[in-house]
This record gives C-alpha cells, sequence and structure tokens, in this order.
C-alpha cells in the first residue's frame, strides 16, 4: 500500500491524557498536512510541513497540540492534557509542492480520537 | 465565517440518472478547487479538481463546472451508481498565499437508490 497511512486508527483515552498520532505519508510527497474533523463538518485545516519546516498553523491548534515532522518524512501529532472537544477524527494528508501541475493533496484513513 | 458552502445537507438521486452537487465560496482569492468523496470512517478520496483558469474539467462520470462571477461551482456524476453513495466535499485553495490549507465545505451527503 504506497497512500498515506495513520496510526493508530482508533483512541480511547482518558480526559487529561497525552496521545499521539503518527503519519507516514506517500513516499515522494515533500508536503505533510494534518486537518481535523467532527461529525457533520467538512476537515478543517490544522497544519502543514514543507519537509522538515512546519510553515502554517491554524489558530485551532492550541498550545495542548504539538506537531512534528524531524526527518522531513514522517510526521507525529501530539495532543496534550486531552479535552472531550478533542474528540474528532484527525487526518493526515500529503502532497508534491502545490506548485506543480497536476498534483493533489492525497489523505490518510484517519485517527478517530474519543476523550472520556 | 464559512467561505466554502455546501447549501444541500443531502441529495438522493435514481441510479442511472444525473446527480449534481453545489458548492458556493465567498473568498474571490480561491483559485483551484477540488471534490473530494469520503466514505464512513475513512479518510476523503479525491475525485476531481479544477483551475480558476478554467470553466469545466472532465473525468469519466464526473465533471466539475466553475462559475467564477457567481462564485459557484459544481459537481455532475453521469450516470449516478449506487457504489457513488457517500458524503462529497468540495475544497478551495489560495494557492498564492497558502498552498496547504484547504477549505472545506460541509458537505453533501449522495444517496443513489438503484
Amino acid at each position: 500500500d504506497t497512500g498515506v497511512s495513520q496510526d493508530p486508527r482508533h483512541k480511547i483515552t482518558k480526559r487529561g491524557q497525552n496521545v499521539t498520532f503518527r503519519c507516514d505519508p506517500i513516499s515522494e510527497h515533500n508536503r505533510l498536512y494534518w486537518y481535523r474533523q467532527t461529525l457533520g463538518q467538512g476537515p478543517e485545516f490544522l497544519t502543514y510541513f514543507q519537509n522538515e519546516a512546519q510553515l502554517e498553523k491554524s489558530r485551532l491548534l492550541s498550545d495542548r497540540f504539538s506537531a512534528e515532522r524531524p526527518k522531513g518524512s514522517f510526521s507525529t501529532l501530539e495532543i496534550q492534557r486531552t479535552e472531550q472537544g478533542d474528540s474528532a477524527m484527525y487526518l493526515c494528508a500529503s502532497s508534491l509542492s502545490y506548485n506543480q501541475a497536476g498534483n493533489t493533496i492525497y489523505f490518510g484513513e484517519g485517527s478517530w480520537l474519543t476523550v472520556v | 465565517d464559512q467561505q466554502v458552502k455546501q447549501n444541500s445537507p443531502s441529495l438522493s438521486v435514481q441510479e442511472g440518472r444525473i446527480s449534481i452537487l453545489n458548492c458556493d465560496y465567498t473568498n474571490s482569492m480561491f483559485d483551484y478547487f477540488l471534490w473530494y468523496k469520503k466514505y464512513p470512517a475513512e479518510g476523503p478520496t479525491f475525485l476531481i479538481s479544477i483551475s480558476s483558469i478554467k470553466d469545466k474539467n472532465e473525468d469519466g462520470r464526473f465533471t466539475v463546472f466553475l462559475n467564477k462571477s457567481a462564485k459557484h461551482l459544481s459537481l455532475h456524476i453521469v450516470p449516478s451508481q449506487p457504489g457513488d453513495s457517500a458524503v462529497y466535499f468540495c475544497a478551495a485553495i489560495e494557492r498564492l498565499t497558502s498552498y496547504g490549507k484547504l477549505t472545506f465545505g460541509q458537505g453533501t451527503i449522495l444517496t443513489v437508490h438503484p
């Protein structure tokens, strides 16, 4: 499978605990994105990386959230001191640099987070 | 402020007929538009895209139309098949200032009846 891979697919955690999600993008893709989706809404942008550099962060990404892409390949999204409002699907996506003709942002299957 | 809107939460169509999904946007700086299809508990799957320099793009059963003056785009699926039943999202991007940020609509649930 050469698509975007996310792990774990499902996570149930108690409020106040920390959780970490991992994303492995399509191998030749230098851009990596994190989105969040709640029920009945479209995905909302959180942040993106060009190689290892984090180029943009949404205001949705509070100080409890941190994303890294240390070697420009896989990425992790950590949520500290989880709250019930963090319950959502966390989507990772990847693409080539967008100014190249014909590229597209491809999504992984998502990681479901339930905070109880 | 919802910059991309899909005003129809759901659409029901008979197999073999045309499905038309609509999307409106408010940000005139958006210059690239995409449609994604999503099944429950899965990530969005890319369907088709269109640049703002075009008004139509076709790929098999899927055609996207863009009306820049009206800030409106639509996705036509002809003929519709039961396997097309899913949530469809339109998304827009402003490539000049924010290459990485897709802005999504709320989605339209398409149901194709056999």
